[in-house]
């Protein structure tokens, strides 16, 4: 009963480099999400997807790209990683179907950018 | 444009007394309205839901929050805490612009004393 599984948990990178954070879940959710949670600014949205092969910016994206080419899966990467994107990121997925449905969250990426 | 304002970043009540977190949105149409916890180095788990129905919502672990459409507002409560309730609480409203998106308030971090 994995839910929304996120990789890695933790991170340090250098300015300038490069990586992805990986989102998996295992609910058949047709929509995913990339929220950074800062302190006192509550979770921003980066972006999502509603379905395999389509993504869509959302508050903060910036300096992200996005990649959804499973169902099941949502990449998050940074091109050229700054101070200012140390952030825990946490993704989400969510039902189709419906009104009000909830997002269920994996546990966060703790990244640090020196 | 939807927005939420929780008042008070930071809570503290002693155990067995009653915890009110305070949420106010604003929304340009009806809202479907969120409490969710995060525990310390975890991800968000959803307490409850409004989604229209009973503008009283029971959720989890004993807490309910009460939409009140007149206030703009969907205050979180619980009778009497456990020092288990020591988390951080955000209220969010989605209903605009498809997908399920979230806006989330700037959080309240609950302290209990014993």
């Amino acid at each position: 009963n994995a839910g929304v599984t996120q990789t890695p948990k933790f991170r340090v990178l250098k300015t300038g480099q490069s990586m992805t954070l990986l989102c998996a879940q295992d609910m058949n959710h047709e929509y995913m999400y990339w929220y950074r949670q800062d302190p006192g600014m509550g979770l921003r949205l980066i972006h999502y997807s509603v379905g395999e092969g389509t993504t869509a910016k959302g508050e903060v994206p910036d300096g992200y790209n996005v990649s959804r080419l499973k169902k099941q899966n949502f990449l998050l990467g940074l091109e050229s990683a700054a101070p200012s994107q140390t952030s825990v990121y946490f993704c989400a997925s969510s039902y189709l179907q419906g009104v009000g449905q909830p997002q269920h969250f994996g546990d966060g990426t703790r990244l640090s950018i020196l | 444009a939807q927005s939420v304002t929780q008042l008070g970043s930071h809570v503290s009540v002693s155990e067995g007394a009653l915890v009110l977190l305070r949420c106010n949105y604003s929304s340009s149409v009806p809202p479907y309205l969120f409490w969710y916890v995060q525990y310390p180095n975890q991800g968000l788990q959803l307490l409850l839901k409004y989604t229209s129905a009973a503008t009283l919502v029971k959720g989890i672990n004993g807490f309910e929050a009460e939409f009140k459409k007149s206030e703009t507002s969907f205050h979180l409560t619980k009778p009497s805490a456990h020092m288990s309730d020591a988390a951080e609480y955000f209220c969010a409203v989605s209903g605009f612009g498809g997908a399920q998106k979230l806006v989330f308030g700037q959080g309240t971090r609950l302290t209990i004393n014993p």
